[in-house]
């Protein structure tokens, strides 16, 4: 079946370092990826997609490249921010369906 | 951009009562309409997915006759939950299509069952 998985966390980062989430996925045929942002208390707000192999998605200094050899949708920033505090969930469309498919999210911490 | 209202926001209730949660969507018309329940910690689970004049297809194992589903227009899908008890606490949420692979979530539900 399809199926994401994400790494465990929570994340914790001290501001401006690097921060990679691993994710990937388990679909047949040719499925669009995304990643999530949910902060407190709030629904999930989409960070950033791609809909095809070796697509990049780009918003607010995050990115993510689309994998298709590694089954891969990595999310990456160069420098995080205390706001960057959140819950990352990495999902996936399938090519034929409506529902969306989580990973479990990832709790991303960032100290000032 | 598009917009989705989910409505109210918290809600506390008694054990036995049921409690009505409404998704509008605000700009633009939602044929089909999701709900997710998020426990603790967790990822989102599935519940169902509701279709605007048509009955909600519920996922394995989640009880329909508890969680009741109604999209009786474009813009409004609402799941009220019966009977409610402590176990059903948890957070709500539910989502638009809003065209290709666009999907805009609502803010959320948190209930409380005392």
């Amino acid at each position: 079946g399809n199926s994401v998985t994400q790494m465990e966390g929570p994340v914790t980062l001290s501001e401006e370092a690097f921060l990679t989430i691993n994710c990937t996925y388990t679909a047949t045929g040719y499925p669009s990826l995304f990643w999530y942002v949910q902060y407190p208390g709030e629904g999930l707000q989409l960070l950033l997609k791609a809909t095809k192999a070796d697509d990049k998605g780009s918003n607010k200094g995050f990115e993510a490249t689309y994998r298709k050899e590694t089954t891969s949708f990595h999310l990456e920033k160069g420098s995080v921010q205390v706001s960057d505090s959140a819950v990352y969930f990495c999902a996936l469309l399938t090519e034929y369906g409506n529902k969306l498919v989580f990973g479990a999210g990832t709790i991303l911490r960032v100290k000032s | 951009g598009a917009v989705v209202s989910q409505h109210p926001s918290r809600v506390i209730c008694k054990s036995g009562t049921s409690v009505k949660i409404e998704c509008r969507s605000l700009d633009f018309q939602a044929t089909t309409m999701f709900w997710y329940r998020q426990f603790p910690k967790k990822s989102l689970m599935l519940m169902a997915t509701s279709n605007e004049g048509s009955k909600a297809t519920y996922e394995q194992g989640v009880e329909k006759d508890k969680f009741l589903i109604n999209h009786a227009s474009l813009t409004l899908s609402t799941l009220t939950v019966t009977s409610a008890h402590p176990e059903d606490s948890s957070f709500y949420i539910c989502s638009a299509v809003t065209g290709g692979t666009g999907y805009t979530f609502g803010s959320g539900t948190r209930l409380t069952v005392v």
